[in-house]
Formats: structure tokens, sequence, C-alpha cells
């Protein structure tokens, strides 16, 4: 149980498109979702929380209005990179967490962003 | 805010033991994860700890000081594909995950 599942995997656009990646909660509801992103050789760094039904909450240094996230469902969470340029090129990840007393996030596969 | 430290690279034999410490300080503590990471995945759970002490699953064991400040990931009977990136996350009270920047853990023949 818990899968987590992404979309899509990998996308390679043009700078100053758009990109939608969607995270998905295949076989439980997530409460909340968490989007990080991953450069080459770094660690996950959070960009922003996102609960069903509210607003996101952006980590510091993230551009809300460059990164858009929608938490439409309990099982369905996206991220819009807006205007993409190619320093957004990186690893996106999604997690899922069941519910805020429950402590383990469960993560997707990731999505490979390439901004040519 | 948060400072998590961790060794940058580890490299060891097959069937050989190694231990990947973490140290850090946070402004507040829910638990200590480790995951294992695989070139271009996503992270898979290894442990958690919120208590003191060692936690032992298989091959591998992680251990929580909270009063230091320390834990360490302990890898047994070292095997190939084992060579992985290892990151230390402390989940923090408002439930988010910081990251360290994981260690790289290559294992030879």
């Amino acid at each position: 149980g818990a899968v987590v599942s992404q979309h899509p995997s990998w996308v390679i656009c043009k700078s100053g498109t758009s990109v939608k990646i969607e995270c998905r909660s295949l076989d439980f509801q997530a409460t909340t979702m968490f989007w990080y992103r991953q450069f080459p050789k770094q660690s996950l760094m959070l960009m922003a929380t996102s609960n069903e039904g509210s607003k996101a909450t952006y980590e510091q240094g993230v551009e809300k209005d460059k990164f858009l996230i929608n938490h439409a469902s309990l099982t369905l969470s996206t991220l819009t990179v807006t205007s993409a340029h190619p320093e957004d090129s990186s690893f996106y990840i999604c997690s899922a967490r069941l519910d805020r007393e429950n402590s383990e996030q469960y993560f997707g596969p990731g999505t490979r962003l390439t901004v040519t | 805010g948060q400072n998590i430290d961790q060794p940058t690279e580890m490299t060891a034999t097959e069937g050989a033991i190694v231990q990947i410490n973490c140290t850090y300080q946070t402004s507040g503590f829910n638990g200590l994860f480790w995951y294992q990471q695989h070139a271009g995945e996503a992270p898979t759970f290894l442990s958690y700890n919120v208590l003191d002490g060692l936690e032992e699953k298989g091959r591998f064991s992680s251990f929580l000081s909270r009063s230091k400040g320390y834990s360490y990931l302990l890898l047994k009977e070292l095997q190939m594909k084992d060579s992985a990136s290892y990151l230390c996350a402390v989940l923090s009270n408002d439930y988010k995950l910081s990251f360290g920047a994981g260690t790289t853990v290559t294992v030879r023949a």
C-alpha cells in the first residue's frame, strides 16, 4: 500500500512554456502533499506544502506565481511550472502524507524536467 | 532554521560494514528518517527514529541520540546494490522534512 505516482516521469519543454506535473496517491487519501526539487548531486529541497482544499504554503525563496500548486482532491495535487527557464530544469518529487499525526511521507517516483 | 550534516562520500568493500553519521541542529524535532536514493529515482524509506536508541531492521540499523543531535545509519554485509545516496532527514514540529545533502556510498568488489 501507500503508492504515490507522478506523471509525466520526464518532460522536455521550450523556454517560456508551462509544464504541469501531477502527483497522485493511488491507494490512500492524502490530506497533505509536498513538492520537492532536487538539483544534480544535491539534496531534496522542500518547495511547498499542499493541503487539500486550501492554498499551498510556499517555502522561502520559492515564487508562488511561478510554481502554481493545486490540490483539488484528496488523491491529486498538481504543480505547474509557468514560463519555464533553463534554470528550472531539475528533478521534481512529490510526497504524500495520510494525516497530520502520521509522520511518514510516501514519495512519488519523480519527474525530470528539462527546459531548452 | 535547520542544519543537517552528513559526510559527502564513503567507500567500502562488499561484505563490510559502513556507518553513516548525521548531526542536526533544528528548531523543532519530531523524528529522524533515513532514506536510500538511487540516481534518478525517488527516495525510499529505510528507517524512522523518534526515541533514543537503536532500531534494527535486517542489514540496516539506525541509532538516535536526541540530546546530542546525532544519528547514524549502519549498513552491514554490504552488497553491490547498496551503492546509492543515503539521506538523513529531520521532521520538524510542523511535520515538514528537512534533508541533509546525502552521503554517496560506493561498494567495491
